[in-house]
């Protein structure tokens, strides 16, 4: 079975512009999340998506906002870039309720 | 809210030795406990998991058992190898804040020397 794919794997961009990542879940998963890495905080979860519905927020800005597609796809976008949103971008997948998530290769964001 | 601290790295190591990574978690009701661990350039592989009080996760020799007592996880493996370096991430995922959204400790980077 296909792991987690995430698109594109790595992006450079500058302040003020809009970015859209995406994620592909492994087949049959319904939930998918995403998490930013920075060095500074570490890994924070942004939010999750089942059933093309936000099940779960983090605390981060409106800037940062997400979608889940009824193939179960998900895209995550961030408007007006700044510098501190130089980061890796994770997404993951589980079939949700209490099951096992399993992470993509994540996106590099670089905000110039 | 929810949290974990882990210990503090970064840990260098010598081929065969024994490794023990400290985590100790905050949380609200019973949460399930995992080690995930980071390979350069790659996302997050999940090591092992527990999910009640006292069950032990295990995965290529790496080893933690939950204990509620004393609120850890402590990972531990008898006789690393070089290819053991990487980042390890304790987490935690509980029924209040919802099972899918995980919460993170800092992170230990290990380095095994041959």
């Amino acid at each position: 079975k296909a792991g987690v794919t995430q698109t594109p794997r790595y992006l450079i961009k500058t302040r003020g512009q809009q970015v859209t990542l995406s994620c592909s879940p492994i087949s049959g998963h319904r939930s998918v999340s995403w998490y930013q890495q920075t060095p500074g905080q570490g890994l924070q979860f942004l939010f999750e998506y089942f059933s093309e519905t936000q099940r779960n927020k983090g605390n981060f800005p409106g800037r940062f906002s997400g979608r889940q597609f009824s193939n179960s796809r998900s895209e995550m976008n961030v408007s007006t870039l700044e510098l501190g949103d130089s980061a890796l971008y994770l997404c993951a997948s589980s079939t949700g309720g209490a099951d096992t998530q399993y992470f993509g290769p994540g996106t590099r964001l670089t905000v110039l | 809210g929810d949290s974990v601290t882990q210990m503090e790295g970064p840990v260098t190591l010598s081929e065969e030795a024994f490794l023990t990574i400290n985590c100790t978690y905050t949380a609200t009701g019973y949460p399930s406990l995992f080690w995930y661990v980071q390979y350069p350039g790659e996302g997050l592989q999940l090591l092992l998991k527990a999910t009640k009080a006292d069950d032990k996760g295990s995965n290529k020799g790496f080893e933690a058992t939950y204990r509620k007592e004393t609120t850890s996880f402590h990972l531990e493996k008898g006789s690393v190898q070089v290819s053991d370096s990487a980042v390890y991430f304790c987490a935690l995922s509980g029924p209040i804040q919802g099972a899918q959204k995980l919460v993170f400790g800092q992170g230990t980077r290990l380095t095994i020397n041959p």
